[in-house]
Parts: C-alpha cells; sequence; structure tokens
C-alpha cells in the first residue's frame, strides 16, 4: 500500500498569512495527488487534483506543486473560511487509496 | 447541480447488515465511477469501496474485503453499500462520492454526500 504522512498534523495561523502543508508518500506516485479541506460536521471539498490543477470554483489563493513523492498545498493570504483541517489523497493506481492523516489549521 | 443524498445509517447491532444507500441526481450517473469512503468519530479519511460507472469492477479496502458489497443501479441513479458482519470499528460517517477523474488516471473525490452515521453498538 502506498503510505501518505502530513506535516505539520496541525498549525496556528492568523488570517492574511501565507500557510504551507506538505504531503509524502512511500513511493513514487508521479502526480496522483489530491488535496482536500473539510470543516466540522462537513463533508471534504476536493481543492487540488493532479497536484497542482485548481477544482473549479476554489479561489486561486490554493496552489498546489509537487511530483513523485514530495508535495505541497500553499494557501496565499489565509481567510477565515479557511480554518479547517487539510487532506491529501493519493490517487495512483495502486489500490486502496489511502488519505493522509490530516492537518489542522486553526487561529492564532 | 450535483447531489448526493446518503440514506441507512442509523445504530446497528455487531454482526448485523444494513444497507446504505446514495440517490444521485444533477448528473449522468452511469457514466461516473464512485466510492464510497468513511470517517470514524474523530478521526481521518478511509477509503471504503469503488465501483465503475457500469458497475462491471469493484474495488474494497482491506478493512472491509469480504463483508461490505458495493453496487449500484444506474436506472435508478442510486450507489448501495451492503455492510456485513459489523463490527464496533465499523462504526464511522459513510460518505458516498463521485470520481471526479472517471475516464483518465486521476481517482479523486469531486463531489461528495453529507454522509450518513453508522453506528455499530450492542
Amino acid at each position: 500500500d502506498v503510505q501518505m504522512t502530513q506535516s505539520p498534523s496541525s498549525l496556528s495561523a492568523s488570517v492574511g498569512d501565507r500557510v504551507t502543508i506538505t504531503c509524502r508518500a512511500s513511493q513514487n506516485i508521479n502526480n496522483y495527488l489530491t488535496w482536500y479541506s473539510q470543516k466540522p460536521g462537513r463533508a471534504p471539498k476536493v481543492l487540488i487534483y493532479a497536484a497542482s490543477s485548481l477544482q473549479s470554483g476554489v479561489p486561486s489563493r490554493f496552489s498546489g506543486s509537487g511530483s513523485g513523492t514530495d508535495f505541497t498545498l500553499t494557501i496565499n493570504s489565509l481567510q477565515p473560511e479557511d480554518f479547517a483541517t487539510y487532506y491529501c489523497q493519493h490517487s495512483y493506481s495502486t489500490l486502496p487509496l489511502t488519505f493522509g492523516p490530516g492537518t489542522t489549521v486553526d487561529l492564532k | 447541480q450535483v447531489q448526493l443524498v446518503e440514506s441507512g445509517g442509523g445504530v446497528v447491532q455487531p454482526g448485523q447488515s444494513p444497507r446504505l444507500s446514495c440517490a444521485a441526481s444533477g448528473f449522468r450517473f452511469r457514466e461516473y465511477g464512485m466510492h464510497w469512503v468513511r470517517q470514524a468519530p474523530g478521526k481521518g479519511l478511509e477509503w471504503v469501496a469503488a465501483i465503475w460507472y457500469d458497475g462491471s469492477k469493484k474495488y474494497y479496502g482491506d478493512s472491509v474485503k469480504g463483508r461490505f458489497t458495493i453496487s449500484r443501479d444506474n436506472s435508478q441513479n442510486t450507489l448501495y453499500l451492503q455492510m456485513d458482519s459489523l463490527r464496533d470499528d465499523d462504526t464511522a460517517v459513510y460518505y458516498c462520492a463521485r470520481d471526479g477523474g472517471s475516464g483518465t488516471k486521476q481517482t479523486y473525490f469531486d463531489n461528495w454526500g453529507q454522509g450518513t452515521l453508522v453506528t455499530v453498538s450492542s
């Protein structure tokens, strides 16, 4: 199985900050990587797919980069609605499809 | 717009066999692969099962393999998850999700239902 790790597990930030979250895969997954955000009591929402493609309707302050085993989600100018938990997920051909453990972004 | 509505959750006893349903609307259901993803209380996301657009192929996570069965009825735009031999650690919110990468090599979940809570308790 492809194992996914994320760092940090949590971070505190202020509105307007630039936030970076890292995701690492246990093997080369090319660009088969998706990012989601989730607020308490709500379903996850896709932000980035194919490592760097912005999902339709997602604000441009979100961006993704990386390939192979190391990936990054960046939020430029954090907004109040961005306080949430962020998950990466590999979508490589090897099943199962696994998620990272999540990174919680809360208010400093 | 795309809408996915799960039902069938509730409190069930270990060993019972509930069936979850997911009613889809707002898109051509028969053209998309579909998935179930679950989330135990206070925990992260776990992929459970997937089914091809035409139902011809099905895949399962190791923790549910042999106990859960995914199926679909394209004439009714409905996805199902038959859950057999339930255990305490199956307690979770179960989401159905559309495969946004259908037709490509990417597999990701571009639309999710609101989830249905299954609590396994004696």
